[in-house]
Parts: structure tokens; sequence; C-alpha cells
């Protein structure tokens, strides 16, 4: 397997402009997680899914995000409208709840400058 | 709401010597406690989990926990340049997924030649 695949890898944009950060997890996972790491806060969780379904997003900082899985195998974060304070690598991991190993595995992230 | 802490570092020893990484937690029924290993620009990479049934040794590494103090530690042996990196500590923010995690801010650790 590839493992999880993030998309894009480097994202530089404008104040104010709509970016959209995409996740594909490990096949046959079925739980993912977006992440965000910053200097003064470390690696923070966003949301994350179970079988498709949002299941605590008490870590989406503001309304300006919102996540996404439409289906098991694509996941989206997007911000809108962007804001400096926004940048940050950001990173998806998906893990198999319900085995006996539920470690979950990181995508190599994506990371976004916000100007 | 559950916190963890590490000291942020850097930790610098020679390579050859034992390195001793320290995390506190506050929660004291978490049971399950994680390391990750994080090279600078990469993704965080599980390294070792121990749970409340006492320390763990794979390879070099080594997981004690200390129940009491409400703190975990992970040793490395034999440190050696490529374990240069930042390691990170975590909890389960609730009993399911490893992937729902609360983590430390990392300690970096440097291994000189």
């Amino acid at each position: 397997d590839a493992g999880v695949i993030q998309s894009p890898r480097h994202e530089v944009t404008e104040m104010g402009q709509e970016v959209t950060l995409r996740c594909k997890p490990i096949s046959g996972h079925n739980s993912l997680f977006w992440y965000r790491q910053t200097m003064m806060r470390g690696l923070e969780l966003l949301i994350y899914f179970n079988n498709n379904v949002p299941i605590d997003d008490s870590g989406m900082p503001e309304d300006r995000f919102s996540a996404k899985m439409p289906n098991a195998s694509f996941s989206t974060l997007k911000i809108q409208p962007s804001e400096p304070r926004d940048s940050a690598v950001y990173f998806c991991a998906s893990s198999l709840i319900g085995s006996g190993n539920t470690e979950a595995f990181f995508g190599q992230g994506t990371r976004l400058t916000v100007v | 709401q559950k916190e963890v802490e590490q000291n942020s570092g850097p930790l610098s020893v020679p390579e050859g010597a034992i390195a001793s990484l320290n995390c506190t937690y506050s929660d004291r029924g978490s049971q399950s406690f994680f390391w990750y290993r994080q090279y600078s620009g990469k993704s965080p990479e599980l390294i070792m989990f121990i749970y409340s049934n006492g320390d763990k040794e794979d390879g070099r590494f080594t997981a004690q926990l200390n129940k009491a103090s409400q703190y975990v530690s992970l040793l490395i042996r034999d440190s050696q340049p490529s374990d240069s990196a930042t390691y990170l500590c975590a909890v389960p923010r609730d009993g399911g997924s490893q992937g729902n995690l609360i983590f430390g801010k990392g300690t970096k650790l440097s291994v000189k030649p």
C-alpha cells in the first residue's frame, strides 16, 4: 500500500483565498484524522471520521474550517477564507478501528503558507 | 482537558550514550501511552506504545511508565546520529483509536557523532 496520500505537499495562498487540502487514507482503514502542527501549539487534532461520519470536530478552530469525507477513500479539509495564522503543516492520518492493531499512520503532510 | 507535557530540549547526547526522554500527563485515568518519532520535515511515526501493565522493550528502545508520578519515559540505548529527531509523547483522547490522540509538543534529540 502506498500509505496515506496527501495533496498538495505545499500550498502558498493569499489571505482571503479558499484553500482545499486533500487526503486519501490507506485502503481498508475506517478512521481518518486531520491534524495541524505549529511550533506554538504542537500537533493538534482538528477532526476525525469513523466510517465516513464525523465523530469529533471539537478541534476545528473556527467556522472557516470545514471537513468532508464523501467516501471511504477521500477526505478534504477546507479553509475559507484563509488567514496568515492558518499557516501550519496539516497532517492526515488513518487507522482501522475494531482490529487488534489500531495504529494510526500519517501522511506526509501539507505545508500551508498564507501570506 | 487532558494535557501532555514534554521538555522541548534540545537534548544533546554523544553517540553510544543513553538518551532519556520524559513526558508527564494530567489524566490519572490514562491507560495507554505512545511515543512517536518525527524527523525534520517528515511525518510522525509510531515507535513505541505502552499500556498500564508495565515497562516495554523493543530493540534499543525502552518505554517506562510511572503511574504514581504520572510520567512516561523513553530510553534509547546506544544512541546513533540517525536517532536525531523530535520525539512526541501522546495519550488517547478517549478509549478508542490510537489516532485520536493528545500530543505533547515534543523533545528534540540531537545525537552527536
